[in-house]
């Protein structure tokens, strides 16, 4: 069964100090990797999505691949109060893409003023 | 630009109750999904249609029936409504199959079962 994991929190950072969010997954045909965010009470909302090794930034959003260690992650540079939120990692459920996402549980994230 | 439209956004149910769950996208997305999300489990696929005309069991299809009515309406039914099923149920849709097609969400149907 394939499975994504991420550390379910709190976390919590200083306002204006980076936020690093991880995420593992488990089966190596995975081929499209996103991030949303989640306020309490509201649905997921996109917040990156990433493919190829490597980063890829996106205003003070950066997302981070290693396929070869099967790791996902998510920086949020200058973290503000309003980036507190459940942070979801999102991984396709076949190489295809077409039958939907795997979630990991989320990573509750706490900016402090 | 409503983007993905469910309803009704909340309801309660009795035990054994039947009732169908609306989602209606507006972006002409070929695919379209349908999610629970419970505490400490994180969002779970119930169904999908990866297409018009098609659908298919996601990882908890128990207790549920799903319609693909249109390419912009993807109904899911609970025919007899347990306790177990009381849930946020989230309905996304995306634009064709294929790698790299991020899911647009809509707000969600908040279902108590009694």
């Amino acid at each position: 069964q394939k499975e994504v994991e991420q550390n379910s929190g709190p976390l919590s950072v200083p306002e204006g100090a980076i936020a690093s969010l991880n995420c593992t997954y488990s089966d190596r045909v995975s081929q499209s990797f996103f991030w949303y965010r989640q306020y309490s009470g509201k649905s997921p909302e996109l917040i990156m999505s990433i493919y190829s090794n490597g980063d890829k930034e996106d205003g003070r959003f950066t997302a981070q691949l290693n396929k070869a260690s099967q790791y996902v992650s998510l920086l949020i540079r200058d973290s503000q109060p309003s980036d507190s939120a459940t942070y979801l990692c999102a991984v396709n459920r076949s190489g295809g893409g077409a039958d939907g996402l795997t979630f990991g549980k989320g990573t509750h994230l706490i900016i402090q003023p | 630009n409503a983007g993905v439209t469910q309803t009704p956004k909340f309801q309660v149910l009795k035990t054994g109750q039947s009732m169908t769950l609306q989602c209606a996208q507006d972006m002409n997305h070929n695919s379209m999904y349908w999610y629970r999300q419970d505490p400490g489990m994180g969002l779970r696929l119930i169904y999908y249609s990866a297409s018009e005309g098609t659908t298919d069991k996601g990882e908890v299809p128990n207790g549920y029936n799903v319609s693909r009515l249109n390419k912009r309406e993807f109904s899911l039914r609970l025919e007899s409504a347990a306790p177990s099923q009381t849930s946020v149920y989230f309905c996304a849709s995306s634009p064709a199959g294929g790698l790299g097609q991020p899911q647009h969400f809509g707000d969600g149907t908040r279902l108590s079962i009694l």
